[in-house]
């Protein structure tokens, strides 16, 4: 059975910093590329970062650009979101999910139970 | 900018409904990389079409998949009172990012 299970959320003051962690299981961790998507209270979902099963295409949404930063460890089994310089705008449910392939193709097969950040003074 | 989607369609029992989800050349139009999400109220999202057509273990074939041009369409057959939801199409893009739609409620009447 896949698991994704995110860790990290919490209250954080703007401009602050939080890493998210997401630790997988049941599937091959190393043969996926994975994504971190997330979800405002009551709003739509919003892709955030992808990276690919070798780390080798790292790629991100304009609004998260330059302050947030995803990070693999295949020996680990798990998935990181370094966020900083973080914005009441950030406050939302992050998703650890999975690709359906090697590569970022935005087919996104599982996902987490969402770990929620939010972000205020 | 999120790909185009109606806010809400609604269907009785049976019936089928289609949702439309628009973009451009710089993604839904340039790959076939959409996917379509059902999402129930307060659970995590579900992927029910990948790759514009292609359905995951497990998911209906009430639900499929299609594209013309730019628009994508998700069309479920024989709706069902547990087909209420909120569905989300995404689509990979020409930057290499994913960006989603911005999500339709289906009620079913």
């Amino acid at each position: 059975e896949v698991r994704l299970v995110e860790s990290g959320g919490g209250l954080v003051q703007p401009g602050r910093s939080l890493r998210l962690s997401c630790s997988a299981s049941g599937f091959t961790f190393d043969d996926y590329a994975m994504h971190w998507v997330r979800q405002a209270p009551g709003k739509g979902l919003e892709w955030v970062s992808g990276i690919s099963w070798n780390s080798y295409d790292i790629v991100y949404a304009d609004s998260v650009q330059g302050r947030f930063t995803i990070s693999r460890d295949n020996a680990k089994n798990s998935l990181y979101l370094q966020m900083d310089s973080l914005r009441p705008e950030d406050t939302a449910f992050y998703y650890c999910t999975k690709d359906t392939a090697t590569m970022i193709t935005g087919g996104f097969d599982y996902w987490g139970q969402e770990t929620l950040v939010t972000v205020s003074s | 900018s999120a790909l185009t989607q109606p806010a809400s369609v609604s269907g009785s029992p049976g019936q089928s409904i289609t949702i439309s989800c628009t973009g451009s050349s710089s993604d839904v139009g340039g790959y076939n990389y959409v996917s379509w999400y059902q999402q129930h109220p307060g659970k995590a999202p579900k992927l029910i079409i990948y790759d514009v057509t292609n359905r995951p273990s497990g998911i209906s074939n009430r639900f499929s998949g299609s594209k013309s041009g730019s628009t994508a369409s998700l069309t479920i057959s024989g709706l069902q009172a547990e087909d209420e939801a909120d569905f989300y199409c995404s689509s990979y893009t020409s930057a290499s990012t994913v960006i989603f739609g911005g999500g339709t409620k289906l009620t079913v009447l």
